[in-house]
């Protein structure tokens, strides 16, 4: 079966601190894709990344940057620099690569950052 | 782009009353557009997967009478919450998956909160 685990509930941290969420998920597949969402107060949810299971370069965008380690079956998620608008919830989920029927997220449980200014 | 259009995002109603959300993918195709509740500082449970053209695919224990899901056209879909009692208050959130080949993320529209009186 497959499965995301996020451990941290909630994170707080002071503006301009670096912080890294931590995601590991489990799955039978050989390839998947892994995702990283946010969801602000607003509610909203907003794309920040995806990655396929061939991949495993390190991406950086501006202040994002994602580690995925397929060993360890993790793809964690660091800010830096971390300012207020970072605060929110912010969901790792997993999909499998070939569709299947759906292509269905299974999402983690979800981390709660709350940057302090 | 990739932007997903939901609608109402809050409606508050008498318990009896038939609420109808609809989900708009407004720059992309949709085939497969997917349907998730979300109770407070909770992650999302998908409730069922809209296929165009097709009857919806229901995750266990999600009573398909209860929540009626049409998916008349490649951008929309539609959710009615049937005879809503207040155990049905929560915020339902759309996503839609653009149709070009494997692994695209689904993008995500800004929820509706629902409420029964």
């Amino acid at each position: 079966a497959q499965k995301v685990t996020q451990a941290q509930t909630e994170i707080s941290v002071v503006e301009k601190e670096d912080v890294t969420l931590d995601c590991v998920y489990e799955t039978r597949d050989t390839t998947y894709y892994l995702f990283w969402y946010k969801q602000p107060p607003s509610g909203e949810l907003v794309f920040l990344i995806r990655r396929n299971s061939f991949d495993e370069q390190n991406e950086i965008s501006g202040r994002y940057s994602w580690n995925f380690q397929k060993s360890t079956s993790s793809f964690n998620f660091t800010i830096t620099a971390s300012q207020v608008v970072d605060s929110a919830v912010y969901f790792c989920a997993l999909s499998d690569y070939y569709g299947g029927a759906t292509n269905k997220l299974i999402f983690g449980t979800g981390t709660l950052l709350a940057v302090q200014p | 782009g990739a932007v997903v259009s939901q609608h109402p995002s809050w409606v508050i109603c008498k318990s009896g009353t038939s609420v109808k959300i609809e989900c708009r993918s407004l720059d992309f195709q949709a085939t497969t557009m997917f349907w998730y509740r979300q109770f407070p500082k909770q992650s999302l449970m998908l409730m069922a997967t809209s296929n165009e053209g097709s009857k919806a695919t229901y995750e266990q224990g999600v009573e398909k009478d209860k929540f009626l899901i049409n998916h008349a056209s490649l951008t929309l879909s539609t959710l009615t919450v049937t005879s809503a009692h207040p155990e049905d208050s929560s915020f339902y959130i759309c996503s839609a998956r653009e149709d070009r080949g494997l692994g695209q993320p689904q993008h995500f529209g800004d929820g509706t909160r629902l409420s029964i009186l």
